[in-house]
Parts: C-alpha cells; sequence; structure tokens
C-alpha cells in the first residue's frame, strides 16, 4: 500500500536561510508523482512542486527545489532565502500511476515550518 | 477567474443532524475529491469522482455520502452515523488528461458538531 511519511512535525529555520522538509514515500508502482503543497494557517491549500518517477532532473520551481532520491524513496523539499512568509503547514503527497488507478492523492502528515527574523 | 468554491466557510450542528457541504467549480476538471483534516494531521480521502454520476470511497468514507449529478458540483453529506465529524473539510478538483496536473483546493468548510 501507499503511504507517505513526513518525520518532522516542527522545523525552524532563519530568515534568509535554506530549509529541507523532510519526506519519504512507499508505493510499488514504478509510476508515480509526488507533490509537495502550502497551507497557511487561512487554510488553504497551494501547490508547490511536483516531480514525476520517471524524471530525470529533480524538479525546481523558484526557490523551491526538490531533492528526489529514488533509491532510498525520499522527496525532500529545500526552500531557499526563506522568508516569513514561508511559515505554513508543507505537506508531501504521492498519485500513483494509472496501471494502479491513479486517481487517489495521499498526505504525509505535514511540517510546520516557522520562519524567525 | 476559474476556481473551487466551498461553502459555508464555518458550519454549526447539533449531534444527530446530517448535514451537507457544497463544493463548486468552474475550472471543467473532471476529478473531484473530498478530504478530511484533523488539527495537526494530514489529509485523509473520503471520497473522490472521476465523471459525472460516478464515484469511489476513500480511505474513510464511513458515514458519509456523495453525488455528482453534474461535473461543477460535488457535495459531501456528513450524516449522524459519522462518529466524530468535527473536522476541517476541503474538497479538490483536477485534470484527468495529464498524469502531472496537481490538485486545486477551495478554501474549506470548518464543521462543528456538538
Amino acid at each position: 500500500a501507499q503511504k507517505i511519511t513526513q518525520t518532522q512535525p516542527g522545523m525552524f529555520v532563519q530568515e534568509k536561510e535554506a530549509v529541507t522538509l523532510d519526506c519519504t514515500y512507499d508505493t510499488s508502482d514504478p509510476s508515480y508523482g509526488l507533490f509537495w503543497y502550502k497551507q497557511p494557517s487561512s487554510g488553504e491549500m497551494i501547490f508547490l512542486i511536483y516531480q514525476g518517477s520517471y524524471d530525470q532532473q529533480n524538479a525546481t520551481e523558484g526557490r523551491y527545489s526538490l531533492n528526489f532520491q529514488k533509491a532510498r524513496k525520499s522527496a525532500n523539499l529545500v526552500i531557499s532565502a526563506s522568508q516569513l512568509g514561508d511559515s505554513a503547514m508543507y505537506f508531501c503527497a504521492m498519485r500513483e500511476g494509472y496501471s494502479t488507478g491513479g486517481f487517489k492523492t495521499i498526505f504525509g502528515a505535514g511540517t510546520r515550518l516557522f520562519v524567525k527574523a | 477567474d476559474g476556481g473551487i468554491t466551498q461553502s459555508p466557510k464555518y458550519l454549526f450542528r447539533k449531534e444527530g443532524q446530517n448535514v451537507t457541504l457544497s463544493c463548486e467549480q468552474n475550472l471543467n476538471h473532471d476529478a473531484m475529491y473530498w478530504y478530511r483534516q484533523d488539527p495537526g494531521q494530514g489529509l485523509r480521502l473520503i471520497y473522490y469522482s472521476q465523471i459525472v454520476n460516478d464515484f469511489q470511497k476513500g480511505d474513510i468514507a464511513e458515514g458519509y455520502s456523495v453525488s455528482r449529478e453534474k461535473k461543477e458540483s460535488f457535495p459531501l453529506t456528513v450524516t449522524s452515523a459519522q462518529k466524530n465529524p468535527t473536522a476541517f473539510y476541503l474538497c479538490a478538483s483536477r485534470r484527468m488528461d495529464k498524469g502531472n496536473s496537481p490538485l486545486h483546493f477551495g478554501n474549506g468548510t470548518r464543521l462543528t458538531v456538538t
């Protein structure tokens, strides 16, 4: 069965520094996608970045990059040059490929990031 | 602008009453989803639908029901059979033609049952 694990309930980072949020996953499907979402205190979910299981390069989107280590089944989110507005809950999520349905996206428990001024 | 609208933002009900949460999207997405979020926890899938008049149970469907009579609408009913209904409910949708399409979320409905 597919599973997402985020082992850091909370993280602190100094403004302007980089921070890595950990995510490990488990799936038997060779085709899958990994997503990161941000949830500010207002509650809305904001899509940040996507990595496909067959992508050769790590995904990047502005200050966000994904450190994808397929053999270790990890997909860590790296936020560079942290800003106060980055303080939020961050969720790692996975969707398996169409060979096993491909319609469900499951989420990890999340990591709450606090950016200090 | 296209998006997903969930209403109301806050909902209060007495125990034993059924309550329906609204979710409407104008993104022309085929797939729609309902998730439940409890404090400090991740999102758990309740129901999802890929096409009109069809839907499937997620991981925690007991005590909930849905309908998908129109592509744009996917209402969720929290029945009196749901033992712990107080939670934050998020509706989402996505395109089905691309495997890398992300979920688009509404702003959520916070349900409190006393």
